[in-house]
């Protein structure tokens, strides 16, 4: 039972044009919506995060967008460079079942081409 | 900056074998995890720990055993290896119930 989805295995975009990253959650009991980044040989990177008490996260070229009614959430990455190439991980926290979890989605890999 | 450092990049150990995966961060963090990553199955978590000698069971945690003596180190043990236990571990570790720092991983062959 995937409680974190993330239905594309990847995604090819090119630079300077955005990418747009799409992750749903089944459970509406978690609360707080994290975004990791991971290249080749090391292990994910803190990129961003949102609770669930907002609707739009912004950092820089990052934005993340939750919808909480369609239990949605997207990274778009505004313009995409190619050092953006890597895996990225949705992950979800809270207490779903009574005990604190955090559940990763098994991952997009995206491609920026020059 | 947090520091996660894990004693082995790359493992390579007999079925049956004892083995020991190590993992220390420096920044005082209250928890610490063990997941392994596998393709298309994003990050599994194995088991965590939210203090000293204490550990609870994640989704996968057959196979495995943690300890936890120091604040800073958790370790990770394949009682007996097997070669379904083939694959990327990552540690990480965290303060409260944000965002977790990993280490570089350990990829280990059980052959």
């Amino acid at each position: 039972d995937q409680q974190v989805k993330q239905n594309s295995p990847s995604l090819s975009v090119q630079e300077g044009r955005i990418s747009i990253l799409n992750c749903d959650y089944t459970n509406s009991m978690f609360d707080y919506f994290l975004w990791y980044k991971k290249y080749p040989a090391e292990g994910p990177t803190f990129l961003i995060s949102i609770s669930s008490i907002k609707d739009k996260n912004e950092d820089g070229r990052f934005t993340v967008f939750l919808n909480k009614s369609a239990k949605h959430l997207s990274l778009h990455i505004v313009p995409s460079q190619p050092g953006d190439s890597a895996v990225y991980f949705c992950a979800a926290s809270g207490r779903p079942t009574g005990g604190f979890k955090t559940i990763f989605g098994a991952g997009t890999r995206l491609f920026v081409k020059a | 900056d947090v520091k996660v450092t894990q004693s082995s990049r790359y493992l390579v150990k007999r079925t049956g074998e004892k083995v020991f995966l190590e993992c220390v961060q420096d920044m005082d963090h209250e928890n610490m995890f063990w997941y392994r990553q596998d393709p298309g199955l994003g990050l599994r978590l194995i088991y965590f720990s939210y203090d000293v000698k204490m550990k609870e069971k994640g989704d996968i945690p057959e196979g495995y055993s943690v300890s936890r003596e120091k604040k800073e180190r958790f370790s990770l043990i394949l009682e007996s290896a097997s070669t379904n236990q083939t694959s990327m571990y990552l540690c990480a570790s965290s303060f409260g119930e944000f965002e977790q720092y990993f280490g570089p991983g350990t990829r280990l062959t059980v052959t």
